[in-house]
């Protein structure tokens, strides 16, 4: 079982709603992720967090704002989706984000459905 | 069973024989490689890594092979099982904490 725990399992959301998910790992990692998978495609990385600070955003949306904090909580908060936004968002966590020594466990994921 | 990645996202094998899935990164400068694998409706699952200063690491049942000249890796299951039906992805480490995944390979293990 992952170590890498996300809530809520399924989330709907109107266009103008406002939601967060939620993601916590005890395993002591420094680093943490969000990735964004559409059906029968890879995960899309969005956000990394090193240290409890954004190191890397890839262009996302501000629509989707992240938030991480401490060490071992990260949030993504959701506001004026569209459809299109629909996917499952996945959560991660590695123990340094030092190059090369940096395997990335994930959560089983949110699934978000926007109407 | 084989497959070749991006032109054949899918293979079906045997229960019992071998399978090849293969993959294709796209840095030369990744250093650093995983595979994952994802059953239907649950987050991707580590399966194997490899260090760019490595040309084969074995598991459990699982091999990989890197080949740094053609920037191509693959991941061997032997004695392939019912419960080894997934997406299976590579994911290459491009810098830090930076990992890309290819674009997979659903696997169907026929009993």
């Amino acid at each position: 079982d992952t170590e890498v725990t996300q809530t809520p399992k399924h989330l709907v959301m109107g266009m103008t709603n406002k939601k967060s998910l939620k993601c916590e790992q005890h395993m002591g990692h420094r680093a943490m992720y969000w990735y964004k998978q559409k059906a029968k495609k890879p995960p899309e990385l969005m956000f990394v967090y090193s240290y409890e600070k954004l190191s890397i955003n890839e262009s996302v949306p501000s629509r989707f704002s992240p938030e991480c904090p401490n060490s071992s909580l990260l949030n993504l908060h959701l506001h004026a989706l569209q459809p299109e936004d629909s996917a499952l968002y996945l959560c991660a966590s590695s123990q340094t984000p030092r190059r090369g020594i940096n395997t990335i466990y994930f959560g089983e994921g949110s699934w978000l459905t926007v109407v | 069973g084989e497959s070749v990645g991006l032109h054949l996202p899918t293979l079906s094998v045997q229960e019992g024989d071998n399978s090849i899935i293969n993959c294709a990164y796209s840095n030369s400068a990744s250093d650093y490689f995983i595979w994952y694998k994802q059953e239907s409706g649950k987050g991707p699952q580590f399966i194997i890594d490899i260090r760019s200063n490595m040309d084969k690491r074995q598991g459990q049942r699982v091999t990989v092979l890197l080949n740094k000249t053609v920037k191509h890796l693959s991941l061997q299951i032997a004695a392939t099982q019912p419960g080894d039906s997934a997406v299976y992805f590579c994911a290459e480490n491009l810098s830090g904490n930076q990992f890309y995944f290819g674009t997979g390979t659903s696997l169907t293990v026929i009993p």
